[in-house]
C-alpha cells in the first residue's frame, strides 16, 4: 500500500503524559499537513511541511505542540502535558509541491486523554 | 482568511433520486475547491477538484461539482443517489498562490435511503 500511513491507530493516554504520532506520506510527496477534527467539525490544519522545512504553524498550535520531519520523509506530532481538550482526530495528509495538487490522507490516530 | 461554508449539516435522499451537497467560499484571489468524503473510522478519500476551465468538473464515483464564480459556490451534484453514497462530504478551499492549505467546512452528512 503506498498511501499515507499513520500509527497508531489509537491512542489513550492519561492527562499529563506526552504522546507522539507518526505520519508516512507517500513517498514522491514534497509537502506533509497536519489536522485535527474533533465530532461533528471539518479538519482544522495544524502546520505543514515542504520537504524538512516547517512552513506554517496555526494559532491552534500551542507551545505544548511540537512537529518535525527531519529529513523530509515522515513526521511525528508530540504533544507534551496532554489535556482532556487534546481528544481528537488526528490526520496527515500529503501532496505533490504545487497548490493545484490534492492532498491525500491517512487514516488518522485517534487520541484519547482520560 | 479563507473559509468555506456547508449551510446544511445532513441531507437526506431517497435512492435513484438526484442529490446536492452545498457549499460556498471566501478567499483572495483565485479560488482552488476540492471535495472529500468520509466514511466511518476512514481517512478522507478526494472525489474531486476545481482548480480553472470547465465550470463543471467531474470525479469519482458519478459525482460531479459546479464552480460558480458570481456565488462563490461549488456545489456537489449526482444525478442519481445510492446507498452506499451515505458518508460525511467536505468541501475545502485554497487560494491559487499555492502556499496556502487547505480549508475545509464543517462537513454535510448525506444519508441515502433505500
Amino acid at each position: 500500500d503506498t498511501g499515507v500511513s499513520q500509527n497508531p491507530r489509537h491512542k489513550i493516554t492519561k492527562r499529563g503524559q506526552n504522546v507522539t504520532f507518526r505520519c508516512d506520506p507517500i513517498s514522491e510527496h514534497n509537502r506533509l499537513y497536519w489536522y485535527r477534527q474533533t465530532l461533528g467539525q471539518g479538519p482544522e490544519f495544524l502546520t505543514y511541511f515542504q520537504n524538512e522545512a516547517q512552513l506554517e504553524k496555526s494559532r491552534l498550535l500551542s507551545d505544548r505542540f511540537s512537529a518535525e520531519r527531519p529529513k523530509g520523509s515522515f513526521s511525528t506530532l508530540e504533544i507534551q502535558r496532554t489535556e482532556q481538550g487534546d481528544s481528537a482526530m488526528y490526520l496527515c495528509a500529503s501532496s505533490r509541491d504545487t497548490g493545484t495538487m490534492e492532498a491525500f490522507f491517512g487514516q488518522g490516530t485517534r487520541l484519547t486523554v482520560v | 482568511a479563507q473559509s468555506v461554508a456547508q449551510p446544511e449539516d445532513q441531507v437526506n435522499v431517497a435512492e435513484g433520486n438526484p442529490l446536492t451537497v452545498k457549499c460556498t467560499y471566501s478567499v483572495s484571489g483565485n479560488p482552488y475547491l476540492f471535495w472529500y468524503v468520509q466514511y466511518p473510522n476512514r481517512g478522507l478519500q478526494f472525489l474531486l477538484k476545481y482548480i480553472t476551465g470547465d465550470n463543471l468538473v467531474k470525479g469519482s464515483y458519478g459525482f460531479e461539482a459546479e464552480f460558480n464564480k458570481s456565488q462563490t459556490s461549488f456545489h456537489l451534484k449526482k444525478p442519481s443517489a445510492l446507498v452506499s453514497d451515505s458518508a460525511l462530504y467536505f468541501c475545502a478551499v485554497r487560494d491559487s498562490s499555492g502556499y496556502s492549505t487547505l480549508t475545509f467546512g464543517k462537513g454535510t452528512m448525506l444519508l441515502v435511503s433505500p
